[in-house]
């Protein structure tokens, strides 16, 4: 398998424009998690689906950013407009739920967002 | 109080010793403990996972859980240049094993 598969691995954009960040899950796993990373907060779940369905958004700043899961083996989070102290390092992760616990997550490689 | 506490660091080891990296966390209902090490620049890579209190050994690796004091460590014998990372403590809070909250990280330096 090749992991979790995200895209782009860089993004640069003036304030105010639309980002789009794309993830592809492992196969056959039931969740899928959006996170943020910066040096001060460290890592922050923005939102997280169970088999495509939102489940808590309660991560998610404010109503520029919003996410989408429209099949298993696809999702996006989107942030319009996009302003600088959205920079950060955003995390992509999926996992298998089992009836005694998680497996524990398996991360993508990240998009590091730059918005000047 | 954060719900997810850690030590930032740096933590420095002389190779060949024992890093002892340590972890509290708020919420007493918390089930699943998880220890990821990220280097710089990469992703986060899950190495240890502990549901029950004691230990649990993987290779150089332990964890360690006490929930009536909620705690949670990990122990990396013979420490190695190559383990010179940011550990990260994750914790389920609020229930639902899948959602985790991450402490902010103890980086760790490993002197040759």
């Amino acid at each position: 398998d090749a992991g979790v598969i995200q895209s782009p691995r860089h993004e640069v954009t003036e304030m105010g424009q639309e980002v789009t960040l794309r993830c592809k899950p492992i196969s056959g796993h039931d969740y899928l998690f959006w996170y943020r990373q910066t040096m001060m907060r460290g890592l922050e779940l923005l939102i997280y689906f169970n088999n495509n369905v939102p489940i808590d958004d309660s991560g998610m700043p404010e109503d520029r950013f919003s996410a989408k899961m429209p099949n298993a083996s696809f999702s996006t989070l989107k942030i319009q407009p996009s302003e600088p102290r959205d920079s950060a390092v955003y995390f992509c992760a999926s996992s298998l739920a089992t009836r005694t616990g998680g497996y524990g997550y398996t991360f993508g490689s990240g998009t590091r967002l730059t918005v000047v | 109080q954060k719900e997810v506490e850690q030590n930032s660091g740096p933590l420095s080891v002389p190779e060949g010793a024992i890093a002892s990296l340590n972890c509290t966390y708020s919420d007493r209902g918390s089930q699943s403990f998880f220890w990821y090490r990220q280097y710089s620049g990469k992703s986060p890579e899950l190495i240890m996972s502990i549901y029950s209190n004691g230990d649990k050994e993987d290779g150089r690796f332990t964890a360690q859980l006490n929930k009536a004091s909620q705690y949670v460590s990990l122990l990396i014998r013979d420490s190695q240049p190559s383990d010179s990372a940011t550990y990260l403590c994750a914790v389920n809070i609020r229930g639902g094993y899948q959602k985790v909250t991450f402490g902010i990280g103890t980086k760790l330096q490993v002197i040759p």
